[in-house]
């Protein structure tokens, strides 16, 4: 069965610091990858999306991901977090047999001053 | 431009009721969906809709749930006979291609059935 998962239910970091977000997928053709993150009370907004070609993708906010095939892996990755990122982030893979984004649990990310 | 929109942003009714939550997609976004965003469940899938074809139905959780897109643009989800296991924030999102890889979220309806 598709599915995501998200090892780290709660980050915390520094601010400054660097932010590794893991996310591992389990999908049998080519995957559709995205990562969402969300503010409180607020909607899911899309960072990054891969679809073919290039695995280092680039993202808003200073966001990147690497899609991994050998690792079915698709970790978003920050160099410098800012106070403002403190959210909580979904990683996503699209089913297109079923066309519907299937998520992970979500990591919620917290950053001290 | 404008992204998705969705109201009531907050929806509060008793048990029993029956509610609509109003969706209103990007332009000229041929594809759209309702999801549920609950503690226990995470993100669900509930709904599909592609153009004038038939909705994905697959992810509605009971008969009590429905959802119609009238023109192919503004969509209504109604849950009929609210139940408390109701409670969660729904979300659209609407994309602007067949297939919908990259999908758009509006902020969201919080339903809370007391």
């Amino acid at each position: 069965a598709q599915s995501v998962t998200q090892p780290d239910i709660h980050i915390t970091v520094s601010e400054g610091a660097s932010l590794e977000l893991r996310c591992n997928y389990s999908y049998g053709a080519t995957p559709y990858l995205f990562w969402y993150v969300q503010s409180p009370g607020q909607g899911l907004q899309l960072l990054l999306k891969y679809f073919s070609g290039d695995t280092l993708v680039q993202g808003i906010k200073g966001f990147e991901a690497e899609f991994k095939r050998s690792q079915s892996s698709f970790n978003l990755r920050k160099p410098s977090v800012h106070w403002s990122d403190a959210a909580e982030y979904f990683c996503a893979v699209f089913s297109g047999g079923y066309n519907k984004l299937i998520f992970g649990a979500g990591t919620r990310l917290a950053v001290h001053p | 431009g404008a992204g998705v929109s969705q109201s009531p942003s907050n929806k509060v009714t008793e048990k029993g009721k029956d509610v609509e939550l109003r969706c209103d997609p990007i332009s000229g976004h041929t594809a759209l969906y309702w999801y549920r965003q609950s503690l226990g469940q995470g993100l669900e899938f509930l709904i599909y809709f592609q153009g004038n074809s038939a909705p994905d139905k697959s992810g509605l959780p009971s008969d009590r749930f429905s959802a119609e897109r009238t023109g192919g643009s503004v969509s209504t989800l109604t849950i009929q006979r609210t139940q408390q296991e109701d409670s969660a924030v729904y979300l659209c999102a609407s994309s602007p291609r067949t297939g919908g890889y990259e999908q758009y979220f509006g902020p969201g309806t919080r339903l809370t059935v007391t």
